[in-house]
């Protein structure tokens, strides 16, 4: 089974230039994340999806970051304009889930490798 | 969301048991405890994860203090493979918190 694709899996930009984060979750899952990573840090929640909706993006910084799931598959995360401070691991993640009788039982995130973003 | 403590960092030989602790003192009753880990330049990995009882898998065992507020992760025998950093997540199944809380986990260097 194929794992959580991300790309690109490093950028190098100037600040203030746009850049933008590709992921492909894990065939059939619903829920995908997006976290940031900081050096020396755990990652942090920037949004996640239920399927095309955001249901949780109280985390991520809507002046300048947008993301977007068409279909319900892939996703794209966007910085417009990025900053030296956007300098991080973006992650993407997607959880698989087994329910019974509509409980879940049991749930794993699934990470991806990271794109690594430099801003200079 | 409930927190967790680790040490900053753990060293361990090749082949010998590495036990990673975490305290959790305010962890409530319906909070699973969770260990993901990152190896060098990949995204976090799940481990393993419990509520009560201990648990084993094939990558480790969590043993989980009889009143909860610790826990241990247990490498039976670590190899090179290991070296990584080891995050302790409290999660609450009922789906309160829908996301993992990561802090800084332990950084785990095995020695040849």
């Amino acid at each position: 089974e194929a794992g959580v694709v991300q790309s690109p899996r490093y950028k190098i930009i100037e600040k203030k230039q746009p850049v933008a984060f590709w992921c492909n979750p894990i065939s059939g899952h619903n829920t995908l994340y997006w976290y940031r990573q900081n050096l020396g840090q755990g990652p942090e929640l920037l949004i996640r999806y239920e399927n095309e909706e955001a249901v949780d993006d109280s985390q991520l910084p809507k002046d300048r970051f947008s993301a977007e799931r068409l279909k319900g598959v892939d996703s794209t995360l966007k910085i417009q304009p990025a900053e030296l401070g956007d300098s991080a691991v973006y992650l993407c993640a997607s959880r698989g889930t087994d329910r019974a009788g509509g409980r879940v039982l049991w749930e794993t995130q699934y990470f991806g490798p990271g794109t690594r973003l430099l801003v200079l | 969301d409930a927190k967790t403590t680790q040490p900053n960092s753990m060293e361990s030989n090749e082949e010998e048991p590495v036990h990673l602790p975490c305290n959790h003192s305010t962890i409530s009753g319906t909070d699973y405890i969770h260990w993901y880990r990152q190896l060098p330049s990949q995204g976090p990995e799940y481990v393993i994860h419990g509520l009560t009882s201990n648990v084993n898998n094939r990558m480790a065992s969590l043993a989980i203090a009889e009143d909860r507020k610790s826990s241990t992760l247990i490498l039976h025998r670590a190899t090179l493979r290991d070296a990584a950093v080891y995050y302790c997540i409290l999660r609450d199944w009922q789906g309160g918190s829908e996301k993992l809380v990561f802090g800084k986990g332990t950084k785990l260097t095995v020695n040849p």
